[in-house]
């Protein structure tokens, strides 16, 4: 059962600004996971945030974590047109024995 | 280059055809995974190998059939399949098994079911 779902499907923003992506999730987590794969691909991390972590940075991109809430977003800050992909949050299943994925939400940086 | 690689990376077949896939992973880890990707619908996890041993199958149809002859390589064997197993099919590695760790992707194999 799909444990993560991204918000909104699909995004589309000017080269420059920033874009946020949002993942709710239903139950406990050891960790999430933040992947992006480009059209046809394969999926490529970016970023881990555990359970005790609250927010964490890689370059421009700001992930942040609310237990409390089950979310967790992702910011690209100072977008590009080469951002252009979708983006996968994952989760543990709540027992640490394998990742779900959720649908994605398809981001366009237009130039 | 995420050190997984796939072949092919193309596959068109027919419904009678019987094809394998192949994923090979040069980062020394112990775990290995099968997912599927179709349009508009979440990965699916297919199969799980940790240290050559199959620990998950996720209510795969038999007609999927995987192979790990060591902790480098995995096969996905395929027979009679039906025109809706046209998907992307990607296999990842992680370090160690479960759903705690990275893990790195493959570029997939596009497969396509007359």
């Amino acid at each position: 059962s799909q444990q993560g779902e991204e918000d909104p499907q699909a995004l589309s923003i000017q080269e420059g600004e920033n874009a946020t992506m949002n993942c709710s999730y239903k139950t406990s987590i050891n960790n999430l996971q933040w992947y992006r794969q480009n059209s046809g691909r394969g999926l490529v991390h970016l970023i881990l945030i555990r359970s005790n972590e609250r927010e964490k940075h890689s370059g421009r991109l700001r992930v942040t974590l609310d237990t409390s809430k089950k979310s967790s977003s992702l910011l690209i800050t100072a977008s590009r047109a080469a951002d252009t992909a979708s983006y996968f949050c994952a989760t543990d299943d709540g027992y640490g024995n394998k990742l779900v994925f959720g649908a994605g939400t398809i981001l366009r940086v237009k130039s | 280059e995420t050190g997984v690689t796939q072949t092919p990376r193309h596959l068109v077949m027919g419904m009678t055809n019987k094809k394998s896939l192949k994923c090979e992973q040069h980062l020394g880890h112990n775990a290995m995974y099968w997912y599927k990707q179709s349009a508009k619908k979440p990965l699916e996890l297919m199969f799980v190998y940790s240290l050559e041993e199959r620990v998950e199958n996720n209510s795969v149809p038999s007609r999927f059939s995987p192979e790990c002859p060591n902790s480098s390589h995995l096969f996905l064997h395929l027979h009679t399949l039906q025109p809706e197993d046209s998907a992307l099919y990607l296999c990842a590695s992680s370090p160690f098994g479960g759903g705690n760790n990275e893990q790195f992707f493959g570029p997939g194999t596009r497969l396509t079911v007359l």
